[in-house]
């Protein structure tokens, strides 16, 4: 089965600096990565994926990921953050459930706090 | 990118009675849909996957005659919570699958639906 790790429960940066929000994953065969990011009482908002090709993954508002084989992980960044970055983060790997279908599995979710 | 939309947003009910939720893909057709439940500072949690014209998959632990799931159209897909209890309360979210052409598939999801049962 597989699974996805964000260890951080909440990570705190100042404006205008880099951010990464960390993400490893275990899936069986090839993985198909995401993040979503998601604000209070709202649903969730597609960032970016990672399915084949080029490590470093450009997404939404300036974000992006880097997928790393080796160590299994695929943590997000941005090169200088805002206030509005401010939000719920979340990874997901797709993985096989079966019957010929697939399904997303969900890191727990890091709170991002970008201080002014 | 493709847009999902839930209705409604937010509901309060009586304990006993039953909710309704829609979930529409408003600019793509989607074979399958996703339904998620969220607990305050969780993560989601995957109940069901439901399928245009076939019975839904449930999640274990998840009770289908609870949670039931028509999937009618390929742009409409309903969760009815029935015989709401508090316990049902919750914010749940549908999510739907969109073939990217060339790029595999993303779900993009709904903005949620806030339960409140009284």
């Amino acid at each position: 089965a597989q699974s996805v790790a964000q260890p951080e429960d909440q990570v705190n940066v100042a404006e205008g600096n880099p951010l990464t929000v960390k993400c490893t994953y275990s899936v069986s065969g090839n993985p198909y990565l995401f993040w979503y990011v998601q604000y209070p009482n709202r649903g969730l908002q597609f960032l970016l994926k990672y399915i084949t090709g080029d490590n470093l993954v450009k997404g939404s508002y300036g974000f992006e990921a880097e997928f790393n084989k080796s160590q299994t992980s695929f943590h997000l960044k941005k090169p200088s953050a805002l206030v509005s970055d401010s939000a719920l983060y979340f990874c997901a790997v797709r993985g096989y459930s079966g019957a010929g279908s697939y399904q997303l599995t969900f890191g727990k979710g890091t709170k991002l706090s970008v201080i002014p | 990118g493709a847009v999902v939309s839930q209705h409604p947003s937010w509901v309060i009910c009586k304990s006993g009675t039953s909710v309704k939720i829609e979930c529409r893909s408003l600019d793509f057709q989607a074979t399958t849909m996703f339904w998620y439940r969220q607990f305050p500072k969780q993560s989601l949690m995957l109940m069901a996957t439901s399928n245009e014209g076939s019975k839904a998959t449930y999640e274990q632990g998840v009770e289908k005659d609870k949670f039931l799931i028509n999937h009618a159209s390929l742009t409409l897909s309903t969760l009815t919570v029935t015989s709401a209890h508090p316990e049902d309360s919750s914010f749940y979210i549908c999510s739907a699958r969109h073939r990217d052409r060339g790029r595999g598939e993303t779900q993009y999801f709904g903005p949620g639906t806030r339960l409140l049962v009284l």
